[in-house]
């Protein structure tokens, strides 16, 4: 089946230094959802694309669709203890279907 | 205060017993969806509706039942049926139709079930 898959699992940083997770389908996606999950809460909403090769920045995060719409990455610069949780993608293959969930990214970030 | 609530927060049943779990949302949404989180994994979706009076199987259905009788309303029956019931669920709902894929979902804030 369609699958979204997402490296790394866990990532441990110290704060200040940068952050990627990467997220990649084994199809073309036609748009991609970003949601961050903090420990014992709820997945909230970040950021969607769509367009190919779309960058869109929020502060310190940047999001990037890959030109084949196949994969994604969410970069955080000079991260900071507010920055500690599960970073999810999940990608919409074509219309009228539901996203697919990656499995994660947890960040832990020390101060 | 609008949002989506989830109830309870935490659930204890014995095994063999079904339970349900309450969604309720003032969002005035159309679409509703229920998710089961694993630890360390993804979210996987079980069942979504998109309109009133009628509901969808999401991936992992089996097991599990839902019913969409308010546009509000979107409770999830976990059956002694399904095999590995302890787990993390989320409700979600979101303004436009499942099928557009483009629409954000609000997540509510899960129940946590655990079977004996």
């Amino acid at each position: 089946g369609q699958q979204v898959m997402q490296i790394p699992q866990y990532q441990h940083v110290q704060e200040g230094e940068d952050f990627t997770t990467y997220c990649n389908s084994s199809t073309t996606l036609s748009n991609i959802q970003w949601y961050k999950q903090r420990p014992g809460g709820h997945p909230v909403f970040l950021i969607q694309l769509v367009k190919s090769g779309e960058v869109k920045k929020q502060k310190r995060l940047t999001f990037q669709f890959g030109e084949a719409k196949k994969n994604s990455s969410l970069h955080i610069t000079a991260t900071q203890t507010t920055d500690v949780g599960t970073y999810f993608c999940a990608g919409s293959h074509r219309l009228g279907q539901n996203f697919v969930f990656g499995p994660g990214t947890r960040l832990s970030v020390l101060p | 205060d609008g949002g989506i609530t989830q109830s309870p927060k935490y659930l204890f049943r014995k095994e063999g017993q079904n339970v349900t779990l309450s969604c309720e949302q003032n969002l005035n949404h159309d679409a509703m969806y229920w998710y089961r989180q694993d630890p360390g994994q993804g979210l996987r979706l079980i069942y979504y509706s998109q309109i009133v009076n009628d509901f969808q199987k999401g991936d992992i259905a089996e097991g599990y039942s839902v019913s969409r009788e308010k546009k509000e309303s979107f409770p999830l029956t976990v059956t002694s049926a399904q095999k590995n019931p302890t787990a993390f669920y989320l409700c979600a709902s979101s303004s436009l139709v499942a099928a557009l894929s483009t629409d954000t979902q609000y997540f509510g804030p899960g129940t946590r079930l655990t079977v004996l």
